[in-house]
């Protein structure tokens, strides 16, 4: 079966670095979509890989690893306005969104 | 950035009637939207997926006569929760690719349905 894995829950504080990670075993591999979602709200798309390495996009950089279906999420220069659920999300051979259960990230002063 | 546009924002409506949730992408045409449901602190689930001018397709558990969905233009899908109970209420957002794209998935607002 398809599977995306990532915390439920991490907590950091205001002005640090935050790492979330996500790792997948799917059907396929298209792409991997880090998306941000506020309570209540509809997700925001944060970010796209498909090759390996680092993309940067200000605070915010993802990383993906193919072979060992892998990619994290890095935060820097935490702000209030950052606490939200962040998503994983993979784009598997069908080009189907298959989608991780989210990481609420909570950020403390 | 494309937009999509869903309407209405939230709803909330008796046992045993019809609630009509559109998804309109504003900028650019969508041969195929997206419609999921959302239950608190849970991912996002595929319900089906809306296919211009044909039936849209199911995930296996989805009933189809009950989520009844309308794709009558490249840039209007529309998804009718029929006879809604009590167990509908949830959050149910659309998302849409620009036509031969799949670098990223651009979301409506979400409608926050309250059955009672």
């Amino acid at each position: 079966g398809q599977n995306i894995d990532q915390p439920t829950e991490m907590t950091a504080t205001e002005g640090a670095i935050v790492q979330i990670n996500c790792t997948y075993q799917t059907s396929g591999f298209n792409g991997l979509f880090w998306y941000q979602q506020h309570a209540g709200e509809a997700p925001t798309f944060l970010s796209y890989n498909v090759l390996d390495g680092l993309e940067e996009k200000g605070r915010f950089s993802s990383f993906l690893s193919r072979s060992k279906g892998y990619s994290y999420l890095l935060l820097k220069e935490l702000q209030m306005k950052d606490s939200a659920s962040y998503l994983c999300a993979v784009l598997d051979s069908n080009y189907q969104l298959i989608w991780g259960a989210g990481t609420k990230l909570i950020i403390k002063p | 950035g494309a937009v999509v546009s869903q309407h209405p924002s939230w709803v909330i409506c008796k046992s045993g009637t019809s609630v009509k949730i559109e998804c309109r992408s504003l900028d650019f045409q969508a041969t195929t939207m997206f419609w999921y449901r959302q239950f608190p602190k849970q991912s996002l689930m595929l319900m089906a997926t809306s296919n211009e001018g044909s039936k849209a397709t199911y995930e296996q558990g989805v009933e189809k006569d009950k989520f009844l969905i309308n794709h009558a233009s490249l840039t209007l899908s529309t998804l009718t929760v029929t006879s809604a109970h009590p167990e509908d209420s949830s959050f149910y957002i659309c998302s849409a690719n620009r036509n031969g794209e799949n670098t990223e998935a651009f979301f409506g607002q979400g409608t926050r349905l309250t059955v009672v």
